[in-house]
């Protein structure tokens, strides 16, 4: 069975500073995984996905993540946090085997950006 | 344009009323879904419609009914509501149906309150 694990529930940064929120997920096939934002009493944004193609994908806004198979792992990162980027962010496993039909959602990671 | 819409954004009803909730997307995606988000943020699937076939049926009080009357449209009933109702309703469609590299779009949210 797929599950997806966000290791940190909320993260703390300054603003300027590097951004890292961490994932992990668990797939007996190769998954496509998804990163999404939500900003305060908004519906959900895809910020980038992987999907077998390069490891290291980039999204909107400056993010990007990299899909280690090895350590089973797809975190995000960015070089500098915004004020803007203070946000609940979500980590998604879809299941690459037909007949299953359902995302897998992290419990969340809430980003504070301190200034 | 709205990618998908949902109506109303707020919802303020006493328990035991009926109310609905009405979703459209204009991307020409062939399934839809219905999340259910609690207060710590889990989000919780509950329907899913593939060209208006039902497709995932969570463990969802019988009191919810979905009703899709066209590809573009998936609608939420909810009959006699209780207090524990009470959350952000999400409504998203995709491409296809989970298994592939389809990345979920999301409405704005439909807040529930039951008083």
């Amino acid at each position: 069975a797929q599950s997806v694990t966000q290791l940190d529930s909320h993260v703390s940064v300054s603003e300027g500073t590097p951004v890292l929120l961490r994932c992990n997920y668990s797939s007996s096939y190769s998954p496509s995984l998804f990163w999404y934002v939500q900003h305060p009493n908004k519906g959900l944004q895809l910020l980038l996905k992987y999907t077998s193609a390069a490891t290291l994908v980039k999204g909107i806004n400056g993010f990007e993540a990299e899909f280690k198979k090895s350590e089973t792992s797809f975190h995000l990162t960015k070089p500098s946090a915004h004020m803007s980027d203070a946000a609940e962010y979500f980590c998604v496993v879809s299941p690459s085997t037909s007949g299953t039909y359902k995302y897998i959602f992290g419990t969340g990671t809430r980003l504070k950006v301190l200034a | 344009d709205t990618a998908v819409s949902q109506t109303p954004k707020y919802l303020v009803t006493q328990m035991g009323n009926d109310k609905s909730i009405k979703c459209e997307q204009n991307l020409g995606h062939d399934t839809m879904y219905w999340y259910k988000q609690d207060s710590k943020k889990f989000l919780k699937i509950m329907f899913s419609y593939n060209n208006k076939e039902l497709i995932i049926n969570e463990t969802v009080p019988n009191r919810f009914s979905p009703k899709s009357p066209d590809k573009a449209h998936l609608n939420l009933h909810i009959n006699s509501l209780e207090l524990g109702d009470s959350a952000v309703y999400f409504c998203a469609s995709s491409q296809d149906l989970a298994g592939g590299s389809y990345e979920q779009y999301f409405g704005p949210g439909t807040r529930l309150t039951v008083t």
